[in-house]
This record gives structure tokens, sequence and C-alpha cells, in this order.
């Protein structure tokens, strides 16, 4: 257990359907970040949140629409999805700010098929 | 746009073999960290690199982050199975929190 959850651990849903993953930490930590993993892209950052505030929006998509609505929380709303989209949604977690490395904690993913 | 290659890309070593993977970034970078993925798992942190040329190490892991701040490697000495996984390596630029991945090498450690 890192700290760091993520609910459901997988998930199927079809192209017109609307879905949330969730994230929780319970580190701390001021900074929360999605990744997706796929074998053809592995690790791709999404979306970067600190102190609640989005930093980074790596170019994606806005079928993807991410929310934080405290530094322990961040959801990713799903809506109409593609298959290319089916891949494994981590949730990270780190504290830029506190002194020393700035590691990321990973959750153990959200597993996501889109059919 | 900033960009992080890794190679290999897969290896494959005997057990008790050394293995080595390199970083490279199109441009400086602020600092670089080193995950493992065990398959099936998600990444763990190993390292975090900052100065140019540092050296740290951590039992059979050696980690060194280039003079120029654009490379990094990774070796272990004498691998065993339970060194199998994905290593990857993650570029932080200055200024952002935001840390770009590099393709990842997949170890196979055969017994």
């Amino acid at each position: 257990e890192t700290g760091v959850t993520q609910t459901p651990r997988h998930l199927v849903m079809g192209m017109t359907n609307k879905k949330s993953l969730k994230c929780e930490q319970h580190l701390g930590h001021n900074a929360m970040y999605w990744y997706k993993q796929s074998a053809k892209k592995p690790l791709e950052l999404m979306f970067v949140y600190n102190f609640k505030e989005q930093t980074e929006n790596n170019s994606v998509p806005s079928r993807f629409s991410p929310e934080c609505p405290n530094s322990s929380h961040l959801f990713l709303h799903l809506h109409t999805l593609q298959p290319e989209d089916s891949a494994l949604y981590l949730c990270a977690s780190s504290h830029p700010l506190r002194g020393g490395n700035n590691e990321q904690f990973f959750g153990p993913g959200t597993r996501l098929t889109v059919l | 746009g900033q960009q992080v290659m890794q190679i290999p890309q897969y290896q494959h070593v005997q057990e008790g073999e050394d293995f080595t993977t390199y970083c490279n970034s199109s441009t400086t970078l602020s600092n670089i960290q080193w995950y493992k993925q065990r398959p099936g798992g998600h990444p763990v942190f190993l390292i975090q690199l900052v100065k140019s040329g540092e050296v740290k190490k951590q039992k059979r892991l050696t980690f060194q982050f280039g003079e120029a701040k654009k490379n990094s490697s990774l070796h272990i000495t004498a691998t065993q199975t339970t060194d199998v996984g994905t290593y990857f390596c993650a570029g932080s630029y200055s200024g952002t929190y935001k840390y770009i991945f590099g393709t990842g090498t997949r170890l196979k450690v055969l017994a």
C-alpha cells in the first residue's frame, strides 16, 4: 500500500457512457497527477494539480475532464470515449515543497476498457 | 517538445549478469527520477538525482546523472530474478512539477 487508492480497479464502458475515476491520497501531499499507461505510449502525463489548481494539461482531449475538489481527492470524468482510450489510468501524488525528493507515490491504477 | 528517450526497450539477461538502461533528454533536466514497475503492478520510486555528475548507489543498483544533466543511467550488478520488471526514468524541467517519463526498459532475468 502506497497511501494512494484508486476506484474502481476495473471498468468496462461503452462509447456513449459517462463514468468517473476516483483517486484519494492519505499522505498529506499537495500535488496530484493523472497518467495514462498503454502498450503504445507508456506513462503519458495527462494532468497535474498543485494545491487544487491545475498546473498542467498535456493536450488531453476534452472527453477527459479532471476535477480536484481538495488536495486529497482527484477525479477523472469520462464521456464519449473511444476504444483507443482503453488503458491503465494511474493516479500519483507528491509533495514538491517538502525538502528532499519529489517522489511520486502511485496508486494501483484503474484498468479501463472502452467497447 | 520535451522528450525523454530510453534504451534498450527490452533486455533479457541470465541471472548473475549485469544490466544497464540509458535515458536521454532533448533538453537540460532539473532532476531525474527512476522508477521500477513489476509486472501487473504500479511504478515504485527508486531514486532522484539532482546534481550534475551525481552517482548514487543502492546495494546492487548504481545510478548516474550526466555532467550536462541531459542523460542518466541505471546499472544493476549481478541481476537476480527479483529484478524483473520495467525500469522507467522520469525527467523534470526547471520550474515545473511535470515529469516526462521515458519509454521504459523491460528486464527479464533467466534463472
